[in-house]
């Protein structure tokens, strides 16, 4: 069974850094692309970063370019998001997802990120 | 990256259809044919519904499909019933490593 479980959300002041993980199994995790995707409370799904199954590929949303990095763990099966200057509006429920004929075929519960002082 | 334009609300009636359209532009949805459909309900993670414009995974009801004409990509749900009161987002790949969504649609079973 495909599982993806988010950590590392929480409360953040404005400026701060954080970094999420998304712990994947139930599947040969270094075939496929990962991503992953935000949500305002609310508010609709926005793409924000994307990675090669090697991790030399990474593509971004401009709202998040130069701020967010995004990396893969092979061995461990484990995508990251690392987020620095965060801001308020970066505040979101992050959802990590599988990339699969150019769709997201499985989804993580998510894990809220709330950037506030 | 902008997002793709959805209506804000569709409903029907149980057992009547209901046809969302998902509008970009030649360097999203008229370019590629990797437009998907995901379902969400209430503090749920989304569902992959539709990918490949048309094609529906495992387990998705074939009451559930997707078309694309030009630059506007749509999917119907047939039949509808209670537990498709969802909202629903539209996705697609926009060149190099970048996707983009829909505003997203609320679908409301009267």
């Amino acid at each position: 069974e495909v599982q993806l479980v988010e950590s590392g959300g929480g409360l953040i002041q404005p400026g701060g850094s954080l970094r999420l993980s998304c712990a994947a199994s139930g599947f040969i995790f270094s075939g496929f692309y990962m991503q992953w995707v935000r949500q305002v409370p609310g508010k609709g799904l926005v793409w924000v970063s994307r990675i090669s199954l090697d991790g030399r590929k990474t593509g971004y949303a401009d709202s998040v370019k130069g701020r967010f990095t995004i990396s893969r763990d092979n061995a461990r099966t484990t995508l990251y998001l690392q987020m620095s200057s965060l801001r308020a509006e970066d505040t979101a429920v992050y959802y990590c997802a599988r990339e699969n004929s150019g769709a997201k075929d499985f989804w993580g519960q998510g894990t809220l990120v709330t950037v506030s002082s | 990256q902008s997002a793709l334009t959805q209506p804000l609300s569709a409903s029907g009636s149980p057992g009547q259809s209901v046809t969302i359209s998902c509008t970009g532009t030649s360097s999203d949805v008229g370019g590629y044919k990797y437009v998907s459909w995901y379902q969400q309900h209430p503090g749920k993670a989304p569902k992959l519904m539709i990918y490949e414009v048309t094609r529906r995974p495992s387990g998705v009801p074939d009451r559930f499909s997707g078309s694309k004409s030009g630059n506007t990509a749509s999917l119907t749900v047939s039949g509808l019933q209670a537990e498709d009161e969802a909202d629903y987002y539209c996705g697609s790949y926009a060149g190099g490593d970048n996707f983009v969504f829909g505003t997203g649609t609320r679908v409301t079973v009267l």
